[in-house]
């Protein structure tokens, strides 16, 4: 059973550009969520996709946006690039049980992939 | 988002009980805690999770204080393999809120 895949493993930008991560969720998870993790940091919240929708968000700029398909696979795009957005991003998928609701299911686990290095010159 | 407060770094010997502490004095009556590891170059894993009452698995097992303002994740027998990076998370809307997370080092 593959868990999920990211792809490209690694990439290098220069500032201005524009970048598109791509992501598979585990077998049978619906729900995707980006989180971006700096070098020495905790992974950060980006935003995460259900019914090829955006329904939650973190502290990010409109720069970064994302795309869910009807295949639950997803697409981070980041554009404009700057040197600080040089960092592991991160794909993570889980199921939701039932309808999505604001609170959620605390119980649910994510499984992660092994991310995508983005390097920015 | 609730937080959590856990030590920068903690090390072990091989083969000796691993005890990881987390403080939690915010936490809301819905919050799970959720436990994941990250080893070097890989995405984070999941470890274990809970509400009130402790937990065990294959890989560990979660101590809940009975406030649920703190909670320990034990590794009974630490292996090599163990050496990660291990955040505890508390859980209620669907994201993850990650912190700095604790640094464990297993001396051989």
């Amino acid at each position: 059973d593959a868990g999920v895949t990211q792809s490209p493993t690694h990439l290098i930008k220069t500032r201005g550009q524009q970048v598109t991560l791509r992501c598979s969720p585990k077998s049978g998870h619906d729900t995707v969520s980006w989180y971006q993790q700096a070098l020495g940091q905790g992974p950060q919240f980006i935003f995460q996709y259900y019914e090829e929708e955006e329904r939650q968000r973190g502290n990010f700029p409109d720069r970064f946006s994302g795309h869910q398909f009807p295949n639950y696979s997803s697409e981070l795009n980041v554009n404009a690039l700057l040197l600080g957005d040089s960092a592991l991003y991160l794909c993570a998928s889980s199921l939701v049980v039932g309808k999505f609701l604001a609170g959620g299911s605390g119980a649910n686990v994510l499984t992660f992939g092994a991310g995508s290095r983005l390097t920015v010159l | 988002d609730a937080k959590t407060t856990q030590p920068n770094s903690m090390e072990s010997n091989e083969e000796e009980p691993v005890h990881l502490p987390c403080n939690h004095s915010t936490i809301s009556g819905t919050d799970y805690i959720h436990w994941y590891r990250q080893l070097p170059s890989q995405g984070p894993e999941y470890v274990i999770h809970g509400l009130t009452s402790n937990v065990n698995n294959r890989m560990a097992s979660l101590a809940i204080a009975e406030d649920r303002k703190s909670s320990t994740l034990i590794l009974h027998r630490a292996t090599l393999r163990d050496a990660a990076v291990y955040y505890c998370i508390l859980r209620g809307a669907q994201k993850l809120v990650f912190g700095q997370g604790t640094r464990l080092t297993i001396n051989p």
